[in-house]
């Protein structure tokens, strides 16, 4: 079956743009993840749906930054008045299972921003 | 919150010789330790992951060891091939919640 797809792949905004990427995770999956991973570091963890439900939203570094998973499948992380610091892959993972579960997060490829 | 740190940053071996990576994590709640592969332009992809109650866990030429009293993990990839060539992660789920704490990588290189 089809694995974690995010959309677009790339994405240039030039700076103050807001942007939106997509994250269609594996079907059935109850737990869906957003980590920024910039340039020759390991991700970092911005947020996590449990359904439709945000149970963790610790990681988005402003208020910038905004998530949704409104009907508990697709999600949209979207970024307002982008800076270049803001340029990194972003990366979804979903899980078959909810907290508390050992059960392996499988991620997509990745968003790569670049705000110029 | 949890911190993991990871050595070495790249690793440079002979096809066909054995890699070791390291990595320590901080806290002791931690009960869940994956190690990802991932490829340029990919997603990391699991290849091994290894729970608190276990020592150490083996599948084919990979193995990963857990000490829990000092804290640390390591990989172990034994006959090397150039297709291992990649950078690995290991990573630590805090016990609050599912959310993974990765370490800085590790860019595997294999000299055929």
């Amino acid at each position: 079956g089809a694995g974690v797809s995010q959309s677009p792949r790339y994405k240039v905004a030039k700076r103050g743009q807001d942007v939106a990427l997509r994250c269609d995770p594996i079907s059935g999956h109850v737990s869906l993840f957003w980590y920024q991973q910039a340039l020759g570091q390991g991700p970092e963890f911005l947020t996590y749906f449990q359904n439709e439900a945000q149970l963790d939203k610790s990681g988005l570094p402003s208020d910038r930054f905004f998530a949704e998973r409104p009907e508990g499948s697709v999600s949209t992380l979207k970024i307002q008045r982008t800076q270049q610091e803001d340029s990194a892959v972003y990366l979804c993972a979903s899980s078959m299972s909810g907290t508390g579960a050992y059960n392996e997060q499988f991620f997509g490829p990745g968003t790569r921003l670049t705000v110029l | 919150g949890e911190n993991v740190e990871q050595h070495p940053s790249t690793l440079s071996v002979q096809e066909g010789d054995s890699a070791v990576i390291k990595c320590t994590y901080s806290d002791s709640a931690s009960n869940y330790f994956p190690w990802y592969k991932q490829e340029l332009g990919k997603g990391p992809q699991l290849i091994i992951d290894i729970r608190s109650n276990v020592g150490e866990k083996k599948d084919q030429r990979i193995a990963v060891t857990l000490n829990k009293t000092a804290k640390h993990f390591s990989l172990h990839i034994t006959e090397t091939q150039p297709e291992d060539s990649a950078v690995y992660f290991c990573a630590a789920r805090y016990n609050a919640g599912n959310m993974l704490t990765f370490g800085g990588g590790t860019r595997l290189m294999v000299k055929p």
